[in-house]
């Protein structure tokens, strides 16, 4: 079974700049979240999407970001303008339900955005 | 939400048991512990997660005392591959939407 897949695995970019993420989560998981952790800082939650349907997005930094999920598959993250602080790497995650607990979350591999 | 506190960094080597400590001082009655792994240029990694008392898998052990306050990861005989950071979690994650709140970690160094 395919994991998460995400890409680009790199991204460098100037200031002001647009960039786009996208995320493949495992096939069937209804939940998928964006994470991201900038330079020397912890990883921190940005969005959760259950299907289509933006379920928490309390994390998302301001409004230059912004997350789709057209159709409950894939999911696109884009960041317009981009600032020097967007700078670190965002990782996606899925998972079939949230679960009891903290349930089980399958972690991509990770963007490198770098903004110069 | 319960805050999680761990050792930031510690050392070992291949063929010992390592035990990681993870103080939950005012972890909550439906709160769940769980870890996770993270190697370099990689996602996180679920390890494993626990309520109370031991659980154990096929890559670790998690030892919960009865006030639930703490919990110890345990890894045994450590390989160079087990090289990482090391993430206590503590939360009833379904309640919060399902987002994991991630602490600083602690980074693990297996020596030859």
């Amino acid at each position: 079974e395919a994991g998460v897949t995400q890409f680009p695995s790199h991204s460098v970019i100037e200031k002001g700049q647009t960039v786009t993420l996208r995320c493949d989560p495992i096939s069937g998981h209804d939940n998928l979240y964006w994470y991201r952790r900038v330079m020397g800082k912890e990883i921190k939650f940005l969005l959760h999407f259950v299907k289509e349907s933006k379920q928490d997005e309390s994390g998302m930094p301001n409004n230059r970001f912004l997350a789709e999920r057209t159709g409950g598959t894939y999911s696109t993250l884009k960041v317009q303008p981009a600032e020097l602080e967007d700078s670190g790497v965002y990782f996606c995650a899925s998972s079939l339900v949230p679960g009891q607990g903290a349930g089980e979350q399958f972690f991509g591999p990770g963007t490198r955005l770098t903004v110069l | 939400l319960a805050k999680t506190t761990q050792p930031i960094s510690m050392d070992s080597y291949e063929g010992q048991e390592v035990n990681i400590t993870c103080s939950h001082n005012n972890i909550a009655t439906n709160d769940y512990i769980t870890w996770y792994q993270q190697f370099p240029s990689q996602g996180p990694r679920f390890i494993i997660q626990g309520y109370k008392t031991k659980v154990t898998n096929e890559v670790a052990s998690l030892f919960i005392p009865a006030d639930r306050k703490s919990s110890t990861l345990s890894l045994p005989r450590v390989s160079l591959s087990d090289t990482a950071v090391y993430y206590c979690l503590v939360g009833v994650f379904y309640n919060q939407g399902g987002k994991l709140i991630f602490g600083q970690g602690t980074e693990l160094s297996v020596k030859p």
